[in-house]
């Protein structure tokens, strides 16, 4: 089946150290987007790619990098200059075009030891 | 400002009544899209239903029906009849043009408990 993996589900992290988030998409979209979650708020928009070796900064894009190496991967990386990470952190992938909706992947939860 | 708005932040109701969940955008462009997804406890957002701002027809699926007035700037999502499946969280989105990429501003989300 066509979707988008994200993994691993749970993911704790200690202080000053980098963790990556992992996601697929087998859904053949050229554009992928990082976003993240804080109880009781909306989605906020970390980096997005709209083609492979290419992505840009979001909203949110301090202490996180990204790589798009494979139009298939899109891994997230959060750095130990990301000095409150807890979250819940929610993966996507659209075809680009702005009237087709974004499919995302089940999510991972970051949190603090 | 917020581009999407979503007022109510948690509603509750009991099974079989209806339950309408408000949403108020704000966008300068004539050509957009909104959207409306689904977050159930298992945290996937599921796609419900898309319009552009060109199609004003209001939508009914099953048990779900959509208003859009472009007059108020508003695309609410009514639940006819509501079960307990559809506790979840869910979301308004509106997709516009920035410099060549169709961003998506999110609403807060609101939160829907349907007891039994």
């Amino acid at each position: 089946d066509g979707g988008i993996t994200q993994s691993p589900k749970y993911l704790f992290r200690k202080e000053g150290q980098n963790v990556t988030l992992s996601c697929e998409q087998n859904l053949n979209h050229d554009a992928m987007y990082w976003y993240r979650q804080d109880p009781g708020q909306g989605l906020r928009l970390i980096y997005y790619s709209q083609i492979v070796n290419d992505f840009q900064k979001g909203d949110i894009a301090e202490g996180y990098s990204v790589s798009r190496e494979k139009k298939e991967s899109f891994p997230l990386t959060v750095t130990s200059a990301q000095k409150n990470p807890t979250a819940f952190y929610l993966c996507a992938s659209s075809s680009g075009q702005g009237d087709q909706p974004q499919h995302f992947g089940d999510g991972t939860r970051l949190s603090i030891l | 400002a917020q581009k999407v708005t979503q007022a109510q932040t948690e509603i509750s109701v009991v099974e079989k009544e209806d339950v309408t969940l408000d949403c108020v955008y704000e966008t300068r462009d004539t050509t957009y899209y909104l959207f409306w997804y689904k977050q159930p406890p298992s945290g996937e957002l599921v796609f419900l239903i898309r319009r552009n701002s060109f199609d004003e027809q209001n939508e009914i699926s099953g048990r779900y029906s959509w208003n859009f007035q472009k007059s108020t700037s508003s695309f609410n999502f009514t639940i006819t009849a509501s079960q307990v499946v559809d506790s979840a969280v869910y979301f308004c989105a509106l997709s516009e043009a920035v410099h060549n990429f169709n961003k998506f501003y999110f609403g807060s989300g609101t939160k829907l408990n349907v007891k039994p």
